[in-house]
């Protein structure tokens, strides 16, 4: 079956601690995203990546990082940076190309950074 | 910036009876997605609304767009358990695929048996 997971589902930190979020789809979609959600937020975007080796910053990109070695996995890292970690974290791809193409979101990861 | 409201903030429905989720945008409206997202999971994607005066429809759930109002709503007929969740809806920030979605806060629905 075809889809994105993300692991671990529950992640727990100390503060001061980089953390990586796994994302890993077999869609063969080149797009990948991160979101964040907050109670009562929209989700907003951290990163984007269109194409294996390429990503661009989104709304909220301060404190985090990411990597597109690979078109299946686009893991996120939650550095010591930013402030205030403790979130939702949901994962997307989708086709990239001309025209509006849905995103296909994994089950999120939630981080608790105390 | 682009910003999507949605009303109302929460809902609570007997079962069976009809209900509407309105997202409104200060900006013109393009490609336009309505999702649903259970509590602590993923977002399932509902329906995709392009141009102005579309409709679709899947099983209970029908989503129009009102391009001129900048507004897209959804409507679902005879609700049941299985609708409650939160409905977020996200739109293309411009004409071309290449600036990404904008979400919504996000309705969430309760329905009661």
């Amino acid at each position: 079956d075809g889809g994105i997971t993300q692991s671990p589902k529950y992640l727990f930190r100390k503060e001061g601690q980089n953390v990586t979020l796994s994302c890993e789809q077999n869609l063969n979609h080149d797009a990948m995203y991160w979101y964040r959600q907050d109670p009562g937020q929209g989700l907003r975007l951290i990163y984007y990546s269109q194409i294996v080796n390429d990503f661009q910053k989104g709304d909220i990109a301060e404190g985090y990082s990411v990597s597109r070695e690979k078109k299946e996995s686009f893991p996120l890292t939650v550095t010591s940076a930013q402030k205030n970690p403790t979130a939702f974290y949901l994962c997307a791809s989708s086709i990239s190309g001309q025209g509006f193409y849905e995103q296909y979101f994994g089950p999120g990861t939630r981080l608790t950074v105390t | 910036s682009q910003e999507l409201e949605q009303s109302p903030q929460s809902l609570i429905v007997q079962e069976g009876k009809n209900l509407t989720i309105n997202c409104t945008s200060s900006k013109t409206l393009y490609g336009l997605y309505w999702y649903k997202q259970k509590y602590g999971e993923g977002l399932i994607f509902l329906m995709m609304l392009q141009k102005g005066g579309e409709e679709k429809s899947h099983e209970k759930i029908t989503a129009k767009l009102d391009e001129k109002k900048q507004q897209s709503s959804l409507h679902i007929t005879a609700s049941q358990p299985s609708h409650a969740g939160i409905y977020l809806c996200g739109a293309e920030r411009s004409k071309t695929s290449y600036d990404k979605v904008i979400f919504g806060p996000g309705t969430s629905l309760s329905v009661i048996p």
